[in-house]
């Protein structure tokens, strides 16, 4: 599996419940989020973005909130899945930056039957 | 993963050996990056390129040079390693922000 993990923080859901993950931001200027989920032994992939000018964003079974205020953003899964399985990270740009994401630790997701 | 290769995949190095891993892609985006992966610091940024020839540092360069000859090619050299460079390392693509693609990682482990 990857390197991550041994200190990651730790969500454990059991299948079919709604899981909801949190991130934390740091740059006031950040106006463009997403959130990758990473599974064991791949790269991260793109689940949801979000641009500062919403509140919320909605895919499918997944929902991306904003709070600018506080500078927190959540991910929520409906009715999670054993394939929900995986570390997922949030990453914030700003327009000065280059297309440059800055990525957050990241959380693991466990999926319990 | 869409048009995005990195090689080797897996590899062991002594300490003090140079070590170039690879990037290629076949998209023609402009933005190639390498990032570094560890335990607690999540994906960290080592360089990223804006076009050929055209190269910045970020957030963990030292120790890390690159090269970008052709648009489709991203070279990372540890020019002299060290066990602190032990790592999983990804590349990604983008033609901007919104379309960051990542590779599948090399996993180096520096001995």
């Amino acid at each position: 599996g990857e390197s991550v993990g041994l200190h990651l923080p730790t969500l454990s859901v059991q299948e079919g419940d709604n899981s909801i993950i949190n991130c934390a931001y740091s740059n006031s200027a950040s106006d463009y989020f997403i959130w990758y989920k990473q599974e064991s032994g791949k790269g991260p992939q793109f689940i949801i973005d979000i641009r500062s000018n919403m509140d919320k964003r909605q895919g499918q079974r997944v929902t991306v909130l904003l709070n600018k205020t506080v500078k927190h953003l959540s991910l929520q899964i409906a009715a999670t899945q054993p394939g929900d399985s995986a570390v997922y990270f949030c990453a914030d740009s700003d327009t000065g930056t280059a297309s440059k994401l800055t990525f957050g630790t990241g959380t693991r997701l466990q999926v319990t039957l | 993963d869409a048009g995005i290769t990195q090689s080797p995949r897996h590899k062991v190095t002594e300490t003090g050996t140079p070590v170039t891993l690879r990037c290629h892609q076949t998209e023609n985006h402009r933005y190639m990056y390498w990032y570094r992966q560890d335990p607690g610091h999540g994906l960290r940024l080592i360089h990223y390129s804006y076009g050929v020839k055209d190269t910045d540092k970020g957030e963990v360069s030292d120790g890390y040079s690159v090269s970008r000859s052709k648009t489709e090619d991203f070279l990372l050299t540890l020019e002299s390693a060290t066990s602190s460079q032990t790592s999983v390392y990804f590349c990604a693509i983008s033609e901007s922000r919104e379309g960051y693609t990542f590779g599948s990682g090399t996993r180096l482990t520096v001995v």
